[in-house]
């Protein structure tokens, strides 16, 4: 199992600034992922991240927008750019452990946007 | 791209009854997974299937995947207060991504 924590855990943000979430895990992972959740909806993915490389971003989602670090095995971090109303959500840090494809997910970003 | 529809969107039961949510896929999947959601949580995984005919239970909770490898169904038996939340399905190809159903919303009264 993995345990997750992101910061922050809600925010109000001001249209036209922007947002860096992190998420921290308990162990070694070499697949976190991203996702957004909006409110009574489900989880859509927005990129993965690998340890060493650039992340892969879905359909609909550019680094622009949402650039992604992932300095090491334990730690990403989600960038929000350039924010308008129609990011208000929540997003959730994802990683997957082992060999299974059990996902385990952090606590989630609440962000509203003025 | 890969589509997974769930149904129905929401439940409403009287504590006891059963309740069942479907997942159907566009493709044929090489295993899916089912997450529940307590209200203000995160998803929390429940269980994966991998095998074509696959069915798994979990005390009352009861999780098939179609011959096909295109479906699944998660029953609750009996359910009870403690079951409420929203309930989605996942579904993965040959690729690492999961594809989330829409879920399913139970509600359940004492």
């Amino acid at each position: 199992s993995a345990v997750i924590s992101q910061k922050p855990s809600r925010d109000i943000c001001q249209r036209g600034t922007s947002l860096t979430i992190q998420c921290q895990v308990d162990s070694q992972v070499t697949m976190m992922f991203w996702y957004r959740q909006q409110p009574g909806q489900s989880l859509t993915l927005i990129a993965t991240a690998n340890q060493g490389s650039e992340a892969t971003y879905e359909s609909g989602f550019v680094i622009d927008k949402f650039p992604i670090s992932r300095p090491n095995l334990t730690f990403s971090t989600l960038t929000v750019s350039n924010m308008s109303p129609e990011d208000s959500s929540i997003y959730l840090c994802s990683v997957r452990t082992g060999g299974f494809n059990e996902q385990f997910f952090g606590p989630g970003t609440r962000l509203t946007v003025l | 791209g890969q589509q997974v529809m769930q149904i129905p969107q929401y439940q409403h039961v009287q504590e006891g009854e059963d309740f069942t949510t479907y997942c159907n896929s566009s493709t044929t999947l090489s295993n899916i997974q089912w997450y529940k959601q307590r209200p203000g949580g995160h998803p929390v995984f429940l269980i994966q299937l991998v095998k074509s005919g696959e069915v798994k239970k979990q005390k009352r909770l009861t999780f098939q995947f179609g011959e096909a490898k295109k479906n699944s169904s998660l029953h609750i038996t009996a359910t009870q207060t403690t079951d409420v939340g929203t309930y989605f399905c996942a579904g993965a190809n040959s690729g690492y991504a999961l594809n989330f159903g829409k879920g399913t919303s139970l509600l359940v009264t004492p």
